[in-house]
């Protein structure tokens, strides 16, 4: 069956553009979460929805970073006013049960602020 | 706070086996999860320990032991696929959704 998609694969923006960071979860998953990872580092919790709740959001790095999942499905990572230091890959990963068990991963989307 | 260490590159040679610890500090633990990732891919699930002691899954096992918060990942007969990051990550926080993970072990093998 078809697994997480993310779209944009990759994105270049200037700085001060905004980005919107689509995620297709596996149909009928639960949970969905969003990690960023820097290159040779792990992946760092941003924010997790269980359906269209947004539970936890403690690692959205600031208030120009914003989620919504406002069907329970489809989920947008949403960056303003992109810097330098936001180039990263965004992961989104998706579980059919709620939280902490087993998580599927996208391929993620590169960003690339210039 | 919370925290993951686990060593940042290993080396094996093909057919080989290699254990990749880790050491954990979380509050509340809810098991232990290890992920590979080969390069520019997304990590993919390889197991999750909640009780102490070892599970087997083909080739790969994975132990734990919880009064220690320590976990390795053994990997028998080493094939030249299995070169890539291997993630340890913790659940943490108050709605166990958020997952710390360790900054990977790059392990590289050799033929």
């Amino acid at each position: 069956g078809a697994g997480v998609s993310q779209s944009p694969r990759y994105k270049v923006a200037k700085r001060g553009q905004d980005v919107a960071l689509r995620c297709d979860p596996i149909s009928g998953h639960v949970s969905l979460f969003w990690y960023q990872q820097a290159l040779g580092q792990g992946p760092e919790f941003l924010t997790y929805f269980q359906n269209e709740a947004q539970l936890d959001k403690s690692g959205l790095p600031s208030d120009r970073f914003f989620a919504e999942r406002p069907e329970g499905s489809v989920s947008t990572l949403k960056i303003q006013r992109t810097q330098q230091e936001d180039s990263a890959v965004y992961l989104c990963a998706s579980s059919p049960h709620r939280a902490p068990y087993e998580q599927y991963f996208g391929p993620g989307t590169r960003l690339t602020v210039t | 706070g919370q925290n993951i260490d686990q060593p940042t590159e290993m080396t094996a040679t093909e057919g080989a086996i290699v254990q990749i610890n880790c050491t954990y500090q979380t509050s509340g633990f809810n098991g232990l999860f290890w992920y590979q990732q080969h390069a520019g891919e997304a990590p993919t699930f390889l197991s999750y320990n909640v009780l102490d002691g070892l599970e087997e899954k083909g080739r790969f096992s994975s132990f734990l032991s919880r009064s220690k918060g320590y976990s390795y990942l053994l990997l028998k007969e080493l094939q030249m696929k299995d070169s890539a990051s291997y993630l340890c990550a913790a659940p943490y926080g108050g709605s166990q959704g958020n997952l710390i993970f360790g900054k990977g072990t790059k392990l590289s093998v050799k033929p």
